[in-house]
This record gives C-alpha cells, structure tokens and sequence, in this order.
C-alpha cells in the first residue's frame, strides 16, 4: 500500500517551461489537494478536487492548472514556469465521511516535488 | 479573509524541558487538525479535535481545544530530540472542504 505518491521527487526547468507533476492514491480517497510550501509560508493550496472530474481554484491559483480525469489521480500542470513557482509542492488525498459528520478528514501527503525554475 | 494564527513561530528547547504552540482563529471552527512535518519531511497528520473543550493526549503529547472553538494548543511534556520539527495546526470552517493552516512553529531541541 503506498499511499499518496509524487513524481518527479526533484525537477530543474528553465524559465518558460512547461511541465506536469503526478500525483497518485491508492487509497480509494475522494479529496484530492495540491500545495505549495515556501520558507516562513506554511502551506498555501493551490487547486483541490472533491472527485472525478471537478477540480476547484485554492489560495495561490494563478499560473497553475489541474485535472483529476481519474479518481486515482491528481494531475498540476505548469504551464510556462517563473522562478516564483520555486517551491517544494504536496499532494494530499483525503476520504470523504458520511452519515451526518461531513467533516474534512485527515490528509495524507505525499513526499514532495522539489522544482527550481531558473 | 478566514485565518490562523500560530505561535510562537519557532522555539528553542534543552530536551526535558516542556513546549506549547498555540493556534487562533478567526472564526469558529468545526474541527481542528494537527501535523508534524520532520525536517525534509512531509506533513504527517497526529490528532484531530472536534468537540468543544475537548482534550486528547497521545503519550507525552496533549492536545487540547478551546472551549469556544476557536483556539487550540499542543503541549510536549520533557521534549526529547525525536520531536524536532515544524507543528502544523490545521482548521475546518464549517463544511468547508478546505483546511485553514497556521505557519506552523518550528522546534528544535538541544540534546
């Protein structure tokens, strides 16, 4: 059972670059999240999706695009990267409860994408 | 917009002595997580609080949740080197099906 994971772990592009980082659960969760962790930032959440085929803007959007085509996967897209988007970037999943506590659930998270953009 | 605070941001302990980090929000919460991220790590989810003045311990670790619901704190007993990293609160707002995280407070421990 391997949980959240990230691919690539570690990514260099030039300024102007395109470029898709994946993210895949194996946990049958339906919430899906995608951060990014700047020093002195915290987590600041890009885009999430509640299930197949939605996706929704968080805090920080701009100059990113998602899809969750599958249930299994998350996918972040770059689509011409500025050294601003250096950051380490977390996918986190997360399952829905039901039966009268709709509460968010834990997060599990995946190791991380380190990407630099010179 | 809808906030958390967490303080202190970093704190620098001799290992045996106690730590607290404190989270407050602007608003009323449903529930309120914690995680711990590792150095180079990932955050990593430890409890979840979501009755009013609600306490929950986990061996040397006490989490507790205020009675207005509101605020949160997390308190090491005698911290030892294995608790070194960031602590992460994390708030619901409703049925809102995002997390509202605090920056987190950062603790080192001097063996």
């Amino acid at each position: 059972n391997a949980g959240v994971t990230q691919t690539p772990k570690f990514r260099v592009l030039k300024t102007g670059q395109s470029m898709t980082l994946l993210c895949a659960q194996d946990m049958n969760h339906e919430y899906m999240y995608w951060y990014r962790q700047d020093p002195g930032m915290g987590l600041r959440l890009i885009h999430y999706s509640v299930g197949e085929g939605t996706t929704a803007k968080g805090e920080v959007p701009d100059g990113y695009n998602v899809s969750r085509l599958k249930k299994q996967n998350f996918l972040l897209g770059l689509e011409s990267a500025a050294p601003s988007q250096t950051s380490v970037y977390f996918c986190a999943s997360s399952y829905l409860r039901t039966g009268g506590f709709e509460g968010t659930q834990p997060q599990h998270f995946g190791d991380g994408t380190r990407l630099s953009i010179l | 917009g809808q906030q958390v605070m967490q303080i202190p941001q970093y704190q620098h302990v001799q290992e045996g002595e106690d730590f607290t980090t404190y989270c407050n929000s602007s608003t009323t919460l449903s529930n309120i997580q914690w995680y711990k991220q590792r150095p180079g790590g990932h955050p990593v989810f430890l409890i979840q609080l979501v009755k009013s003045g609600e306490v929950k311990k986990q061996k040397r670790l006490t989490f507790q949740f205020g009675e207005a619901k509101k605020n949160s704190s997390l308190h090491i007993t005698a911290t030892q080197t294995t608790d070194v990293g960031t602590y992460f609160c994390a708030g619901q707002a409703g049925n809102n099906r995002k997390l509202i995280w605090g920056l987190g407070t950062s603790l080192a421990v001097n063996p």
